[in-house]
């Protein structure tokens, strides 16, 4: 079965360091989707990607963050300059053009040290 | 705009008993909902969706929903709790497909023997 993949699994990284987060979409999906888990709360929407741009982006999503699809099969999330509250589990998902539900990956745990 | 309250952060069943985790939703035009379950130090996997077809929605491991547009839910049940349903649920609405997904607060599920 298609599935959505991550990588990697876990990151640490001191505070004001870039970070970059990978995902692998399932192959014939058109919308991509990152979101975040800070532990102990809800999942917050970020960003969602399409046609090779920003559909949308939260408030969360500010200056630091930016998305990228560099060849056909990636999709991947850039921190610039991490902060201690960019501490979370961050999630990649994508839909297909008429589906109405979203396939995860199994997340990428983010610790800004 | 859409929004979702799950009420209770925290159940607690015994097994066998019945599982009954509550959503409350909103949403400026008809919804798709969906039911996704968490478990420890996993991703997000769907249990349900529902996309305007019959409002009494059946999911994986046993789980229905029903959507209930007068009351504005979408209640996720399970007759007889399985020790393996400890977990957290997160209950989520999307306004048309391709859009971002709205989390609730999630409602973490124990069983005890």
């Amino acid at each position: 079965e298609p599935e959505v993949t991550q990588t990697p699994s876990h990151q640490v990284t001191q505070m004001g360091q870039e970070v970059i987060l990978r995902c692998v979409p399932i192959s014939n999906h058109l919308y991509f989707y990152w979101y975040r888990q800070i532990l102990g709360q809800k999942v917050e929407f970020l960003v969602s990607f399409y046609n090779n741009e920003i559909s949308e982006k939260s408030e969360i999503f500010d200056d630091q963050f930016s998305v990228e699809r560099p060849d056909g099969s990636n999709f991947t999330l850039k921190i610039r300059s991490t902060k201690l509250e960019d501490s979370a589990m961050y999630f990649c998902a994508s839909t297909d053009w008429g589906d109405t539900e979203a396939f995860f990956g199994q997340g990428t745990r983010l610790t800004v040290v | 705009a859409q929004s979702v309250t799950q009420l209770g952060s925290h159940v607690s069943v015994s097994e066998g008993a019945l599982v009954l985790l509550r959503c409350n939703y909103s949403s400026s035009v008809p919804p798709y909902l969906f039911w996704y379950v968490q478990y420890p130090n996993q991703g997000l996997q769907l249990l349900l969706k529902y996309t305007s077809a019959a409002t009494l929605v059946k999911g994986i491991n046993g789980f229905e929903a029903e959507f209930k547009k007068s009351e504005t839910s979408f209640h996720l049940t399970k007759p007889s709790a399985h020790m393996s349903d400890a977990a957290e649920y997160f209950c989520a609405v999307r306004l048309a497909a391709g859009n971002k997904l709205t989390f609730g607060g999630g409602t973490r599920v124990l069983v005890k023997p």
